[in-house]
């Protein structure tokens, strides 16, 4: 069955450091996302992607990057992580673009920036 | 910014009981999604209301879409334990909906046995 798996599941980091979220998805899907989940917020949208080599920002990108080599995958990169960075990561991945079309969400990462 | 409200933030209810949640939005939407979230997992797609519907169903869901209010409600009919869970509503981002969904910050139900 397709599926779209984050790694790691948990993750702790020191201030400055710079982590990398793994998604990877086999829906063979063009368009791939990345939300934040923190407590009194919501899901805010960090970046997104509608094909290999296409990256966005969304809401909430300062201090992250992504890159879109291949279909499959679209990491996510704290370049230098802060504590105002620890947050639960999902990734998701749909099959068209807009609010027509329904996301297929990871499990998470549990980042913890100390 | 959100686009979506969800409200209540928390709501207890029986097993058996109904639940209903509702959703404001702030502009003018093409469609509109329903998730729930167990806790400790990723979103879970529900339903999907288009814009030119008023009510739809699955299962033992039922959400229904008031245009002229910027509403949406989600009834959950004969709740069960397993319903416990955090329910969101997405729209499209403002702007046309190319740049993906955003999501309220959810209702959080709790079924008590």
């Amino acid at each position: 069955d397709a599926e779209i798996t984050q790694s790691p599941r948990h993750k702790i980091t020191e201030t400055g450091r710079q982590v990398t979220l793994a998604c990877h998805q086999t829906w063979n899907h063009n368009n791939m996302f990345w939300y934040r989940q923190d407590l009194g917020h919501g899901l805010r949208l960090i970046h997104y992607s509608y094909g290999v080599q296409d990256t966005n920002k969304g809401e909430v990108s300062d201090g992250y990057s992504v890159s879109r080599s291949n279909t499959e995958d679209l990491p996510l990169t704290l370049e230098s992580a802060a504590s105002s960075q620890t947050s639960v990561y999902f990734c998701a991945s749909s099959r068209g673009q807009g609010a027509t079309y329904e996301q297929y969400f990871g499990p998470g990462t549990r980042l913890t920036v100390t | 910014s959100q686009q979506g409200e969800e409200d209540p933030q928390a709501l207890s209810i029986q097993e058996g009981e109904n639940a209903t949640m509702n959703c404001s939005y702030k502009t003018s939407i093409n469609n509109l999604q329903w998730y729930r979230q167990n806790s400790g997992r990723g979103l879970v797609h529900l339903i999907l209301i288009r814009s030119n519907e008023r009510e739809k169903h699955s299962g033992r869901l039922r959400v229904t879409l008031d245009t002229s209010k910027k509403s949406s409600s989600l009834l959950i009919t004969a709740s069960r334990a397993a319903d416990t869970a955090s329910y969101f509503c997405a729209t499209e981002r403002s702007g046309g909906g190319a740049d993906g969904l955003t999501f309220g910050k959810g209702t959080h139900l709790i079924i008590q046995p």
